[in-house]
């Protein structure tokens, strides 16, 4: 019973450099969100995709892109990572239509450099 | 828009003492109201919720959270504390069929 899955759990980057953090839900769940956890700032919404083949803009969305796979699948792209992107980084999913409520993953800490 | 605020950053307290966390909201529909919690190095875990009915909300390890419309707050309590609710403590809304608005978190610090 793994619920949400995400990987790496730690990576560090130089400035300018590329990279993927995948997420995987085994619950069957629609919905699928991805997160940034920074001190003081509580959990803001990056991207979130309410359904398979849709995708939208959250709170702060710049800098990064999503793709949602398939149903399980929800992955997020620093194309040229910057300093201002260290922080960790939560993918989510809920039940579409149900009260919101949402399965966290672990978290991926991301240090750029 | 909805937004929550959590008026404290931090929160010390000696441990079997009573504590308060407080959580506000503001939206202009109905609400769903969550309180998750965040142990060290870990994501976050549902803690407990309001969806309707009772305003009173308890979870299973002693917390309770009332629903004030009036006030529009959802604060967490508990009667006493244990060491292992050292932990940090975020208030969540969803209005509609957005995506949930989290605060920005206040850390239980229980001490012995």
């Amino acid at each position: 019973n793994a619920g949400v899955t995400q990987t790496p759990k730690f990576q560090v980057l130089k400035t300018g450099q590329s990279m993927t953090l995948q997420c995987a839900q085994d619950m069957n769940h629609n919905s699928m969100y991805w997160y940034r956890q920074d001190p003081g700032m509580g959990l803001r919404l990056i991207y979130y995709s309410a359904s398979e083949g849709t995708t939208d803009k959250g709170e702060v969305p710049n800098g990064y892109n999503v793709s949602r796979l398939n149903k399980r699948e929800f992955s997020l792209r620093l194309e040229s990572a910057a300093p201002s992107q260290t922080s960790v980084y939560f993918c989510a999913s809920s039940e579409r239509g149900g009260t919101g409520e949402l399965f966290f993953g672990e978290g991926s800490r991301l240090t750029v450099l | 828009a909805q937004s929550v605020t959590q008026l404290d950053s931090q929160v010390p307290v000696f441990e079997e003492a009573p504590v308060e966390l407080r959580c506000n909201y503001s939206s202009s529909v109905s609400v769903y109201l969550f309180w998750y919690v965040q142990y060290p190095n870990q994501g976050l875990q549902l803690l407990l919720k309001y969806l309707s009915g009772s305003t009173l909300v308890e979870s299973i390890n002693g917390f309770e959270a009332e629903f004030n419309k009036s006030q529009t707050s959802f604060h967490l309590r508990k009667p006493s504390v244990h060491i292992s609710d050292t932990a940090e403590y975020f208030c969540a809304v969803r209005a509609g069929r957005r995506a949930l608005t989290f605060g920005s978190g206040t850390r239980l610090q229980v001490q012995p």
